[in-house]
């Protein structure tokens, strides 16, 4: 079946920093990829998506790119602030259509903290 | 812009006890689902419902039971809650696009313990 698989279980990083979390999917055809981040007593929020090879999903700063080679859509953010602390989601929906309701297969996350 | 709301906030149980949680939207949204987080483990899918009185299992059903009576509500019942269980139930509603993967929008979740 699909599935998603994130690299990192923690990042600890200073303000300025460069962010990758690294996320690879398994899946037949072209599934849509997204990522998701959720703040300490809040449910997930959608950040973006990507539905294509090589399109690029981006918002608040954050940004992936599809890449069907590698099956990768790992998430990077040129500059983190303390603000962005919490816990990233990648997550696919499946390609396949027949039976699809649109429901997420998301990955086990990524506890970011961005110390001052 | 709409919400998604989850009660209870908390829910604290006894081992063997039948509990249910409630969802509320106001998107209009024709998908709901139920998931459950664990620390560690992401979220994984329980049920969902397409429509009003569908049901259709995800890959976590068995001990769950759930209903979805109107378009805008969907409950969620564990049916014998577990000694020193602990997790997060979150609702979430979608558009129906026909098959095509689309955005989940999520509640804040409601935190069961199991004493």
């Amino acid at each position: 079946g699909d599935s998603v698989t994130q690299t990192e279980g923690q990042v600890a990083l200073s303000e300025e920093d460069f962010l990758t979390i690294h996320c690879n999917y398994s899946a037949s055809g072209y599934p849509a990829l997204f990522w998701y981040v959720q703040y300490p007593g809040e449910g997930p929020q959608f950040l973006f998506r990507a539905s294509r090879d090589k399109e690029k999903g981006s918002s608040r700063g954050f940004e992936a790119t599809y890449n069907k080679e590698t099956t990768s859509f790992h998430l990077q953010k040129a500059s983190v602030q303390e603000s962005d602390s919490a816990v990233y989601y990648c997550a696919l929906g499946s390609a396949n259509t027949g039976a699809n309701t649109g429901k997420l297969t998301f990955g086990h996350g990524t506890i970011l903290r961005v110390h001052p | 812009g709409g919400i998604i709301t989850q009660t209870p906030k908390f829910l604290i149980g006894q081992e063997g006890q039948k509990l249910t949680l409630k969802c509320q939207q106001n998107f209009n949204h024709d998908t709901m689902y139920w998931y459950r987080q664990d620390s560690g483990k992401g979220l994984r899918l329980i049920y969902y419902s397409i429509t009003e009185n569908d049901l259709q299992k995800g890959d976590l059903s068995e001990g769950y039971d759930a209903s979805r009576e109107k378009k805008s509500s969907f409950s969620l019942t564990v049916t014998s809650a577990q000694k020193n269980e602990m997790a997060v139930f979150l609702c979430a509603s979608s558009i129906w696009l026909g098959g095509r993967q689309n955005t989940l929008y999520f509640g804040a979740g409601t935190r069961l313990s199991v004493l």
